[in-house]
């Protein structure tokens, strides 16, 4: 079943300012990841978080997870058009990795030059 | 460098065919994944299976059939193709055993049923 939800579905901003994306889930998990898809293609693992962090970095992504609320959000600070893509959540509620993951709708982002 | 690929990235058929999906990763990765991909819906499970033989039921098993006979390749099976089963099909594995385990995925096979 369809857990996360990302909003926006669609987020057009300027090369170099910063793109927030948010995720919502619905049952507990064990940790969160984000994906990156570009057009067509297979995804790319971008970033996990455990339900015991709050905040986790790499590079010009900055995740954070409040497990109050059920929800993440994801940002990419100074976006470049190489940024494009669509983006998204999903979470595994085990563990391990091995039953799956659930994935949001995701949101398209596009980079204006 | 990991690797997933699929047999094909786009494939035609007609309704009623009998579809094969293959995806081999090079990883020895205990488990793979078949996922559907369409417009709104987001990706959906299909059929997962975490060793040589064994399968599990995903979300959206109907329609569907899976085969894993040796580790590095899990097929996914239209037993009868019907035009609702158009859609990007995604294969993803990861390995056993660890807590935080990403998923690799192939890049996908872009099938439409006539």
């Amino acid at each position: 079943s369809q857990q996360g939800e990302e909003d926006p579905q669609a987020l057009s901003i300027q090369e170099g300012e910063n793109a927030t994306m948010n995720c919502s889930y619905k049952t507990s998990i064990n940790n969160l990841q984000w994906y990156r898809q570009n057009s067509g293609r297979g995804l790319v693992h971008l970033i996990l978080i455990r339900s015991n962090e709050r905040e986790k970095h790499s590079g010009r992504l900055r995740v954070t997870l409040d497990t109050s609320k059920k929800s993440s959000s994801l940002l990419i600070t100074a976006s470049r058009a190489a940024d494009t893509a669509s983006y998204f959540c999903a979470t595994d509620p085990s563990g391990g990795g091995a039953d799956g993951l659930t994935f949001g709708k995701g949101t398209h982002l596009i980079i204006q030059p | 460098d990991v690797k997933v690929t699929q047999s094909s990235r786009y494939l035609v058929k007609r309704t009623g065919e009998k579809v094969f999906l293959e995806c081999v990763q090079d990883m020895d990765h205990e488990n793979m994944f078949w996922y559907r991909q369409d417009p709104g819906l987001g990706l959906r499970l299909i059929y997962f299976s975490y060793d040589v033989k064994m399968k599990e039921k995903g979300d959206i098993p109907e329609g569907y059939s899976v085969s894993r006979e040796k580790k590095e390749r899990f097929s996914l099976i239209l037993e009868s193709a019907s035009t609702n089963q158009t859609s990007m099909y995604l294969c993803a594995s990861n390995p056993a055993g660890g807590w935080d385990n990403e998923q690799f995925f192939g890049p996908g096979t872009r099938l439409t049923v006539l």
